[in-house]
């Protein structure tokens, strides 16, 4: 069984750049997240989608962050512009209502 | 909302020695509690699953153990081995498909 892929695994980019992440969860996992995880503290939800509809993104800085899940499949997250406070590796994951599967994350560092 | 906290953030063992990690939460309505492992620069790895009408959850050495009455949840692995060196984090789901996490208990396996 694949598992959850995540692409750029690393980026780095200036302050008021922007940033866009991808991921592919695992086939028929219904439920994807976004985690932000800052070094030294656990993931944080950034946002949760059902198929193709948003549980929950009352976390999201939407000043700056987007996310979209197309067809209910795969996702991307869209930094615009990026601040410093930004760097964090970003994690998807997926789940069909049992355990969790991650990817290995996309390492962002903004300078 | 529910908290969830992990002590100690750190732990160093010699080889051999058993690990007992803690997951406290505020919030005693959940649907399940799961631990991952963290290695350095990479995802989360799903170790146990413990669903609420449980009490514990073995795998090989890992055995979790779960109280929802105190709101906790313990980690126990025997036998610890260098290779056991990550971070451990917990994460509840509160019955509506959101996963809160605890910021993990680093620890090190002396050989």
């Amino acid at each position: 069984e694949a598992g959850v892929a995540q692409s750029p695994r690393y980026k780095i980019i200036e302050k008021r750049q922007s940033v866009a992440f991808w991921c592919n969860p695992i086939s028929g996992h219904a439920t994807l997240y976004w985690y932000q995880q800052i070094l030294g503290q656990g993931p944080k939800l950034l946002i949760q989608f059902q198929n193709n509809g948003v549980v929950d993104d009352s976390q999201l800085p939407k000043d700056r962050f987007s996310a979209e899940r197309l067809k209910g499949v795969d996702s991307t997250l869209k930094i615009q512009p990026a601040k410093l406070e930004d760097s964090a590796v970003y994690l998807c994951a997926s789940t069909q209502r049992g355990s969790l599967y991650f990817g290995e994350g996309s390492w962002l560092t903004v300078v | 909302k529910q908290e969830v906290t992990q002590i100690p953030a750190a732990l160093s063992v010699p080889e051999g020695e058993n690990l007992v990690l803690n997951c406290s939460f505020t919030d005693s309505a959940i649907y399940n509690l799961q631990w991952f492992r963290q290695d350095p620069g990479k995802g989360l790895t799903s170790l146990l699953l413990i669903q609420s009408s449980q009490r514990e959850q073995t795998s090989g050495r890992l055995n979790a153990s779960l109280d929802k009455s105190s709101g906790r949840s313990t980690l126990y692995i025997a036998a610890s081995q260098p290779g056991d060196s990550a971070t451990y984090l917990c994460a509840v789901d509160s019955n509506d498909y959101k996963l809160s996490f605890g910021a993990g208990t680093t620890v090190t396996v002396r050989a």
